[in-house]
């Protein structure tokens, strides 16, 4: 069974604490996402990447980061946690090409910043 | 960019009836939209997609509608059960880049 896996379900972590989310995804797809979902509002794009090393701001990057040093990996980092920042993130990976089908979700992961 | 809205944000049926959710885009280059299926606890799954060629497509008990010229495609969904409860995201993408999600609609169906 294909997988994205997110490292945490749930996090909690204290205000200006750097913060990472890990996701891996075992179908070698070439892009990957990293969303935000909030009530009422959606998911909202962060940041993606194409291929290795690759990175492009989304819609809503301000306050984070990403990596991407292996196609399997993609890494969501708060370079200082804020309260706003409290949220679900989602990551997703999608295949390029004639065989895209669209994405892959994984289960999220629940972040509390206090 | 893309704006995809979303209606309604909740709806409740009973047990075997109709679900319709509604979404319409701004981007008339758009030509892939996909529809997911959100369960507590867990990440969106794929349920349904169409493609700009085509207007309507069928899955069982799930068919998705496509109207290009007025810009909105719709989610139908009959003969409701409980399983079907769930939250409910449309997207829209050009060439399966970047996807721009509605709201989400939580369905309740009602045994």
């Amino acid at each position: 069974d294909v997988k994205v896996t997110q490292s945490s379900r749930y996090l909690v972590k204290r205000t200006g604490e750097k913060v990472f989310l890990e996701c891996v995804q075992d179908m070698d797809h070439e892009n990957m996402f990293w969303y935000r979902q909030d009530p009422g509002l959606g998911l909202r794009l962060i940041y993606f990447s194409y291929d290795v090393k690759m990175k492009e701001k989304g819609d809503i990057p301000e306050g984070y980061s990403v990596s991407r040093e292996k196609k399997e990996r993609f890494s969501l980092i708060l370079e200082s946690a804020s309260t706003n920042q409290t949220s679900m993130y989602l990551c997703a990976s999608s295949p390029t090409g004639v065989k895209n089908y669209g994405y892959t979700f994984g289960s999220g992961t629940r972040l509390t910043v206090v | 960019g893309e704006n995809v809205e979303q209606h309604p944000s909740t709806l409740s049926v009973q047990e075997g009836d109709s679900a319709v959710i509604k979404c319409t885009y701004s981007d008339s280059a758009s030509n892939y939209f996909p529809w997911y299926k959100q369960e507590l606890g867990k990440g969106p799954q794929l349920i349904i997609d169409i493609r700009s060629n085509v207007g309507e497509k069928k899955d069982q008990r799930i068919a998705v509608t496509l109207n290009k010229t007025a810009k909105h495609f719709s989610l139908h969904i009959t003969e409701t059960q409980p399983e079907d409860s769930a939250v409910y995201f449309c997207a829209a993408s050009l060439n399966f880049n970047k996807f721009y999600f509605g709201s989400g609609t939580k369905l309740n169906v009602k045994p």
